[in-house]
């Protein structure tokens, strides 16, 4: 079964709209979350973080939400931009970052 | 430049035949991990390192060894690989869990095919 799920396979965006990528988990015991993007034929890299002590965090065009109670983060891309067409994974820690436990990722499409 | 690197990068091997995939970084991180990824199962950890020494299982350990003899290198090894083995791989690393720096910077993949 798995703790961290990301519900949409993919989500098609209109270029200078919102991005909103949804992740939902089970585990109660996650402490820490964080965005990956990844390109083909590339590694994952980091996006964005945020503590479950909080429940916002922004970082230029990027900005995670954390719903504790819902067991639920969102990230939000505004305003979308064509090079941030890449499959977005959701992590999710129990252990302040020793285990991480991923989600199967959102495919995002940003037309022009 | 500060990098993660992987060799090789596609590997097509037989059952049964011992490979090894190296992973090596130049951040000197503490921490190192392996992860595979399969469609539609994200990223998977098979195992992590703290730091030299001291290695740990994921979440899918089964089928495979490494090691952390030195700092910045931590081999993944299969020791005899079998066909549900076949994925992309992939090593990350990131300075000591608990500082609050818990990005990991990833390799850009290995993909193994097991016939």
């Amino acid at each position: 079964d798995q703790q961290v799920k990301q519900n949409s396979p993919s989500l098609s965006v209109q270029e200078g709209r919102i991005s909103i990528l949804n992740c939902d988990y089970t585990n109660s015991m996650f402490d820490y979350f964080l965005w990956y993007k990844k390109y083909p034929a590339e590694g994952p890299t980091f996006l964005i973080s945020i503590s479950s002590i909080k429940d916002k965090n922004e970082d230029g065009r990027f900005t995670v939400f954390l719903n504790k109670s819902a067991k639920h983060l969102s990230l939000h891309i505004v305003p979308s931009q064509p090079g941030d067409s890449a499959v977005y994974f959701c992590a999710a820690s129990p252990n302040y970052g020793q285990n991480f436990v991923f989600g199967p990722g959102t495919r995002l499409s940003v037309l022009p | 430049e500060a990098q993660v690197t992987q060799n090789p990068r596609y590997l097509i091997t037989v059952t049964g035949k011992k490979l090894t995939v190296t992973c090596s970084q130049n951040m000197n991180h503490e921490y190192m991990s392996w992860y595979r990824q399969d469609p539609g199962l994200g990223l998977r950890q098979i195992y992590y390192s703290m730091n030299v020494e001291v290695t740990d299982k994921g979440d899918v350990p089964e089928g495979y060894k490494v090691s952390r003899k030195e700092k910045r290198n931590f081999p993944l090894i299969l020791e005899s690989p079998s066909p549900n083995q076949t994925s992309l791989y992939f090593c990350a690393s990131s300075p000591t869990p608990g500082l609050g720096l818990y990005e990991q910077y990833f390799g850009p993949g290995t993909r193994l095919t097991v016939t």
